[in-house]
């Protein structure tokens, strides 16, 4: 069975990039499926961050796509996530705080369900 | 893109059923019959429960099922038990070829 496991620093300081890792068990990247990150800040609801093909496209939130880069190390079976100029709860924009899943895409275009997903990984982002 | 609307809280007896509803635009739930459920636990990642308005994964009860009329989808819940005390997360595909969530509902089994 398909497992994913984050893994990263927890703790990123404003204005500097965010980068998580996503280890894929029992199945290979490269033979198909999506893969995709999903964001969930405490107390709150999700936010899907974006989805890739290895191979093909990768789409983005449009809120975060001047920030966020996704793309998926074949050779280390990975997928990993980087999201840069991250923002503190206290910032006048949305924060950054929150908690990271990977996930494996499923269906048609690029994707419309994600199963399963990973435990999860908090990035906190604070001086 | 702006979150599909759920009600914040929606509970019910043990036994009863529960219906959710997810509204979106007919840019997403309206146009495509794409929209997905997730059940989340407190500390959990979230579990795939209905994809595609109405499928059911294998191993998710039948107790769950899904429907859409309109820009509006619906999560019922039958015979619930207290194990369905969790927050319901309805996803739907977009016509810019992206993701967007719905703002999230806490089940309470009374």
């Amino acid at each position: 069975q398909v497992q994913l496991q984050e893994s990263g620093p927890g703790l990123v300081k404003p204005s500097e990039t965010l980068s998580l890792t996503c280890t894929v068990s029992g199945y290979s990247i490269s033979s198909g499926y999506f893969w995709g990150w999903v964001r969930q800040t405490p107390g709150k609801g999700l936010e899907w961050i974006g989805t890739t093909f290895h191979g093909g496209n990768t789409y983005y939130n449009p809120s975060l796509k001047s920030r966020v880069t996704i793309s998926v190390d074949t050779s280390r079976n990975q997928l990993s996530l980087r999201l840069s100029s991250v923002t503190a709860a206290d910032s006048v924009t949305a924060a950054d705080t929150a908690v990271y899943y990977c996930a494996r895409g499923l269906g048609a275009g690029s994707g419309t369900r994600f199963d399963p997903w990973g435990q999860g990984a908090l990035v906190t982002v604070s001086s | 893109q702006s979150a599909l609307t759920q009600p914040a809280s929606v509970s019910g007896s043990p036994g009863q059923s529960i219906t959710v509803s997810c509204t979106g635009t007919s840019s997403d739930v309206g146009g495509y019959n794409y929209v997905s459920w997730y059940q989340q636990h407190p500390g959990k990642a979230p579990k795939l429960m209905i994809y595609d308005v109405s499928s059911r994964p294998s191993g998710v009860s039948n107790r769950f099922s899904g429907s859409k009329s309109g820009n509006t989808a619906s999560l019922t819940i039958s015979g619930l038990q207290a194990d369905d005390e969790a927050d319901y997360y309805c996803s739907s595909y977009t016509a810019s070829s992206t993701l967007v969530f719905g703002t999230g509902t806490k089940v309470t089994v009374l």
